[in-house]
């Protein structure tokens, strides 16, 4: 299996803030790097696929990049709403795998 | 708007089958793929499978050989079924919508709210 692993695991940060969050991968996944949101009691929800490709309706205060094994999110300028965990997840190769997420808490 | 709607009893017993349903509503599942995912706090979120909707499967290879989906076009529903359960199974049980750009190219674009599963005796 390809392992996802993410840093920090948390990080606490003000609003207006510039957050950057990384990704890296146990093998070459390519751009094959999707980025999901999870708030509290709330299922993930879909940021960015193919590692920078934001989705529709997604602030382009969000971004991504990266290849190959290391990928980075920054989030520009934080703002409330953004507080919760972001996972990484690769779809190169089965089984699907995710990193164990980084919380972005409230300074 | 497509919704995915998780439904299954939130207690299962050691050893026993757990069985889940989702459904999906606002949209046909026909020409997409359909997967459960699980959330536990010591193992993050996991992956367990996916089905077309003509049936075609893929398992995470560490459930593989104790899970089982199948799909229900005319209810517009898919399943999974996992036993025997283990303690270690108790866990938040998502169904997603997988989106299939390439081959290597997937996500997870929309997600039920979750179905939360304990299991005890």
């Amino acid at each position: 299996d390809i392992q996802m692993t993410q840093s920090p695991s948390s990080l606490s940060a003000s609003v207006g803030d510039r957050v950057t969050i990384t990704c890296r991968a146990s093998q070459n996944i390519n751009n094959f790097l999707n980025w999901y949101q999870q708030k509290p009691e709330k299922a993930p929800y879909l940021l960015i696929t193919a590692a920078s490709t934001l989705q529709g309706g997604i602030p382009s205060r969000f971004s991504g990049s990266g290849s190959g094994t290391d990928f980075t999110l920054t989030i520009n300028s934080l703002q409330p709403e953004d507080f919760a965990t972001y996972y990484c997840q690769q779809s190169h190769s089965v089984p699907f795998t995710f990193g164990r997420g980084t919380m972005v808490e409230i300074k | 708007q497509v919704q995915l709607q998780e439904s299954g009893p939130g207690l299962a017993k050691p050893s026993g089958t757990l069985s889940l349903t989702c459904s999906v509503s606002g949209g046909s599942i026909d020409n997409h793929y359909w997967s459960w995912i699980r959330q536990t706090p010591g193992r993050g979120l996991e992956w367990i499978g996916y089905i077309s909707y003509g049936g075609t499967t893929n398992y995470n290879p560490s459930l593989k050989s104790r899970v089982i989906f199948s799909v229900d076009r005319p209810r517009n529903q898919f399943s999974l079924s996992l036993s025997p359960m283990t303690a270690a199974d108790a866990a938040l049980y998502y169904c997603a919508r997988v989106i299939v750009v390439a081959p290597s190219f997937w996500y997870f674009d929309l997600w039920g709210r979750g179905a939360l599963v304990a299991v005890s005796s």
